[in-house]
C-alpha cells in the first residue's frame, strides 16, 4: 500500500498570501495524484488530477506540480473561500487508493 | 453531470451490518467508465476508501476492511450498495459515495452512521 504523507498539518495564512502545501508518496505514483478540498460539512471537492490539471470550474489560482514521489499544491492568492482542509490522493497502485491525512488552511 | 445521492440508517447497533444505498442521477451506472465507490471519513478525521465496483462486476476492496465488505450494483435502480458487517464504534463516520475513472470527481453530500446501542 502507497502511504501518503501531507506537511505541514496546519498552514496559517493571511487573505491575499500564498500558501503552499506538500504531499510526499511512499513510492513513485508518476503523475497519478489527485488534490481535494473539504469544507466543514461538505464533500470533498476535486482540485486538480494528473497532478497538475485542474479540474473542471476550478479556478487558475489553484495550481498543482510534481512527479515521483514529491507533490505541492500552490494556492497563489488566497480567498476567504479557500480556508478548508486539503488532501492529496495517489491512484497510481490501486487497490487500494489513498489519501493524505489531510492539510488545513486556516486563517492568520 | 452526475449526482449521488446516500442513504439509510443513521444508527446501526455494535455487531449488527451497515447498509448503505447510492441513487445515481444525470447518468447510467452502466453507461459510463466509471468505478462506484464508498469513502468514509471518522469525525475529525481524514478520508479512507473502502472500495469500488464497476456496473460489470468488476469490485475492489480495502484490504483492511475487505473481510467485513460486500458491494453491489443494481443497475435496473441506477443504484450501487454497501454492506459492512460486524460492526464497531470505530466505524462511526461519515459515509460518501463517488464515481471515478481513477480520482474521485462526483461525490455524494456524505451520510453520517453512528454505532452504538
Amino acid at each position: 500500500e502507497i502511504v501518503m504523507t501531507q506537511s505541514p498539518g496546519t498552514l496559517s495564512v493571511s487573505p491575499g498570501e500564498r500558501a503552499t502545501l506538500s504531499c510526499r508518496a511512499s513510492q513513485s505514483v508518476s503523475s497519478n495524484l489527485a488534490w481535494y478540498q473539504q469544507k466543514p460539512g461538505q464533500a470533498p471537492r476535486l482540485l486538480i488530477h494528473g497532478a497538475s490539471t485542474r479540474a473542471t470550474g476550478i479556478p487558475a489560482r489553484f495550481s498543482g506540480s510534481g512527479s515521483g514521489t514529491e507533490f505541492t499544491l500552490t494556492i497563489s492568492s488566497l480567498q476567504s473561500e479557500d480556508f478548508a482542509v486539503y488532501y492529496c490522493q495517489q491512484y497510481n497502485n490501486w487497490p487500494p487508493w489513498t489519501f493524505g491525512q489531510g492539510t488545513k488552511v486556516e486563517i492568520k | 453531470q452526475l449526482q449521488l445521492q446516500e442513504s439509510g440508517p443513521g444508527l446501526v447497533k455494535p455487531s449488527e451490518t451497515l447498509s448503505l444505498t447510492c441513487t445515481v442521477s444525470g447518468g447510467s451506472i452502466s453507461g459510463s467508465s466509471y468505478y462506484w465507490g464508498w469513502i468514509r471519513q471518522p469525525p475529525g478525521k481524514g478520508l479512507e476508501w473502502i472500495g469500488s465496483i464497476y456496473y460489470s462486476g468488476s469490485i475492489y476492496y480495502n484490504p483492511s476492511l475487505k473481510s467485513r465488505v460486500t458491494m453491489s450494483v443494481d443497475t435496473s435502480k441506477n443504484q450501487f450498495s454497501l454492506n459492512l458487517s460486524s460492526v464497531t464504534a470505530a466505524d462511526t463516520a461519515v459515509y460518501y459515495c463517488s464515481s471515478a475513472v481513477y480520482y474521485f470527481d462526483y461525490w455524494g453530500q456524505g451520510t453520517l452512521v453512528t454505532v452504538s446501542s
